[in-house]
């Protein structure tokens, strides 16, 4: 099993739609979680950290499931360029390491 | 100007051949990394160092060497490439005094290496 699982999509939603999607982890103890955003042939920039009591950002919301290890994404009234590879990412066995997603593929149509 | 730039931004060579790879920051950040990202596969990790005299094996470093030549510089060599270090390769930048552990990293624009 994947440390970081995700659906590699893609996801072809319209716009205006609501998606969401998983991400699930099998280290218990890990303490860090966060969504990166990547563009095509683009570095990976952060979307947002994720916390135990779930965040929200504008149209972003983000959330987390301990007793199940998984996090999730939700994004509202989705626009054109909601359209990348989301990375899930999960804090490791130290402080130093993340653990990368493979990412899943989201594509806003008109 | 970008925080954190890579050179060179595209490069094509051959099996067996050195090949460096340049990163360069100027967010003022202790530690860096190097990561290979491949088709389906998350990023990995191939070394870090969190200051100039300390750098450090990822999960995979083997073919892999770094130098950290300055807090604002940290190069990768491949030191005779073959054909599966073919990737797109990114550096990255944190600071630990923005949260403590697994802070947010910071990427270059990314190499991308082709190995004949």
């Amino acid at each position: 099993r994947k440390e970081v699982e995700q659906d590699p999509g893609p996801f072809n939603v319209p716009e205006g739609a609501t998606v969401a999607f998983n991400c699930t982890y099998s280290n218990s103890a890990s303490q860090s979680f966060f969504w990166y955003r990547q563009d095509c042939r683009k570095e990976p920039k952060l979307l947002m950290s994720v916390y135990s009591s779930g965040n929200e950002d504008g149209r972003f919301t983000a959330q987390l499931n301990r007793a199940s290890q998984y996090i999730s994404l939700l994004i509202r009234d989705s626009k054109l360029s909601d359209s990348a590879t989301y990375l899930c990412v999960v804090g490791g066995y130290s402080n130093y390491q993340l653990i990368w997603g493979a990412g899943t593929k989201l594509i806003i149509k008109p | 100007d970008a925080d954190v730039t890579q050179t060179p931004r595209n490069r094509i060579t051959k099996t067996g051949k050195r090949i460096m790879l340049e990163c360069s920051q100027t967010k003022g950040h202790d530690r860096m990394y190097w990561y290979r990202q491949d088709p389906g596969l998350g990023l990995r990790l191939i070394y870090y160092s969190f200051d100039v005299k300390d750098i450090n094996k990822g999960e995979i470093s083997d073919g892999y060497s770094v130098s950290r030549q300055a807090q604002a510089k940290f190069s990768l060599s491949l030191e005779s490439a073959i054909p599966n270090q073919t990737a797109l390769y990114f550096c990255a930048t944190s600071d630990p005094g923005e949260g403590g552990n697994q802070e947010t990293q910071y990427f270059g624009p990314g190499t991308r290496l082709l190995v004949l």
